[in-house]
């Protein structure tokens, strides 16, 4: 089955820096989300992208899919940024594949 | 975007004593949901597929006896873990995707603690 492979396990950045987070996969997708579980256990989608760039306020992601990898871009992290980003994949209608997530934590 | 929503939120059980957790597509209908499990700081992974009308299918190492699927309409997928003991302590979440859409959409998780 599909691997996927998220770094780094765990980040810990001061309020205001920018930051990274990479997923790797290994097999063609149709379906790759990332997901911001909150402390509380909810996954909040954050974005749906197989391929291509989006933003949504301090949030970008971009997936290369031709080299099966995807990006998640913090900038001017939050306090209430922090808890685990999931990066999750499929082909078709099967399940998602979840990596085994960041770990983030924001200090003021 | 479109709302799965699972009951309860959490429950807490005497172990040998059974549970159903309902998950429900308020605003979609899916013929298929997913049920995946998550032990603390770990990830989540995949129990089962449930089928609307057909039969789950289930993951390796997934007892299909202790964890039941019932499928029964198009908007509602219940889990019911039977006989639970402590070590079926987790966070169960459902998801489906929206008809025509690769995206799923998740709800909000149930926390299971077996005494």
């Amino acid at each position: 089955g599909i691997q996927v492979e998220q770094s780094p396990p765990d980040l810990i950045l001061q309020e205001g820096a920018n930051s990274t987070l990479r997923c790797n996969f290994s097999d063609s997708v149709n379906n790759l989300q990332w997901f911001h579980q909150n402390p509380w256990g909810q996954l909040i989608n954050l974005f749906y992208i197989p391929s291509g760039t989006k933003q949504n306020g301090r949030l970008s992601a971009t997936t290369v899919a031709t080299e099966r990898y995807s990006l998640l871009y913090i900038s001017s992290s939050q306090t209430t940024d922090s808890g685990v980003y999931f990066c999750a994949v499929a082909s078709g209608n099967t399940p998602l594949v979840f990596g085994k997530g960041t770990r983030l934590s924001v200090i003021a | 975007g479109a709302v799965v929503s699972q009951h309860p939120s959490r429950v807490i059980c005497k172990s040998g004593t059974s549970v159903k957790i309902e998950c429900r597509s308020l605003d979609f209908q899916a013929t298929t949901m997913f049920w995946y499990r998550q032990f603390p700081k770990k990830s989540l992974m995949l129990m089962a597929t449930s089928n609307e009308g057909s039969k789950a299918t289930y993951e390796q190492g997934v007892e299909k006896d202790k964890f039941l699927i019932n499928h029964a309409s198009l908007t509602l997928s219940t889990l019911t873990v039977t006989s639970a003991h402590p070590e079926d302590s987790s966070f169960y979440i459902c998801s489906a995707p929206s008809a025509g859409r690769y995206e799923q959409f998740f709800g909000p998780g149930t926390r299971l603690t077996v005494l």
